[in-house]
């Protein structure tokens, strides 16, 4: 099945500092990408989707200066969470849609766990 | 606005003890209603894809079926291993890129 891989699975930053997290597709190619956020014991969230080659699309509420995502292939995209602060300290998941299957499935990547110290 | 309610918010199961999680939603132009399997600590697992009422799919011991309003996912004598969060999403033609999350069952099977 579809892959989608995370690095690093998890990261301790300190406050202030900038972490980024990758997103790759390891077996298909995803000219959409999404990233979630989740809490302990809450649902996804969706924070942005990014389209390969183009500006992401934030949801309301969501820095955009703060959270910077860039997808400049087919097969990666980041998320750069910059002047982190404790209360970013959450679960990041991505997302990738496979562009080859239709209906276009939507794959998972383990999630990262980022916390801020 | 879509909304995704899941039902129980946890559930205790005995292993071999069968039972049925719920997700109704309220969304006008479904594209799709999905079940994901979400283990402590990893990124959800795709399960399903529903797209039309009366619509069903199975994979081992689960199976899914949709509704005009509900999804149900049945899981048919679970094991240990079944336990999970389950987590419902549906896709809608105002949100044609993203899913709209439920806030998930949690299923514990004891042995």
């Amino acid at each position: 099945g579809a892959v989608v891989s995370q690095h690093p699975s998890w990261v301790i930053c300190k406050s202030g500092t900038s972490v980024k997290i990758e997103c790759r597709s390891l077996d298909f190619q995803a000219t959409t990408m999404f990233w979630y956020r989740q809490f302990p014991k809450q649902s996804l969230m969706l924070m942005a989707t990014s389209n390969e080659g183009s500006k992401a699309t934030y949801e309301q509420g969501v820095e955009k200066d703060k959270f910077l995502i860039n997808h400049a292939s087919l097969t990666l995209s980041t998320l750069t969470v910059t002047s982190a602060h404790p209360e970013d300290s959450s679960f990041y998941i991505c997302s990738a849609r496979d562009r080859a299957g239709y209906p276009p499935e939507q794959y998972f990547g383990p999630g990262t766990r980022l916390t801020v110290t | 606005e879509d909304q995704v309610t899941q039902s129980p918010e946890a559930l205790r199961l005995q292993e071999g003890e069968s039972s049925s999680l719920n997700c109704s939603y309220t969304v006008s132009g479904l594209r799709g209603l999905f079940w994901y399997r979400q283990d402590p600590g990893k990124g959800p697992e795709f399960l399903f894809t529903l797209y039309s009422a009366g619509e069903e799919k199975e994979k081992e011991r689960l199976k899914a079926t949709l509704t005009k309003k509900e999804s149900f996912l049945h899981i048919t004598a679970p094991k240990p291993e079944d336990s999970a969060t389950y987590l419902c999403a549906v896709r809608g033609p105002h949100n044609n890129n993203d899913m709209r999350f439920g806030a998930g069952t949690r299923l514990t099977v004891k042995p």
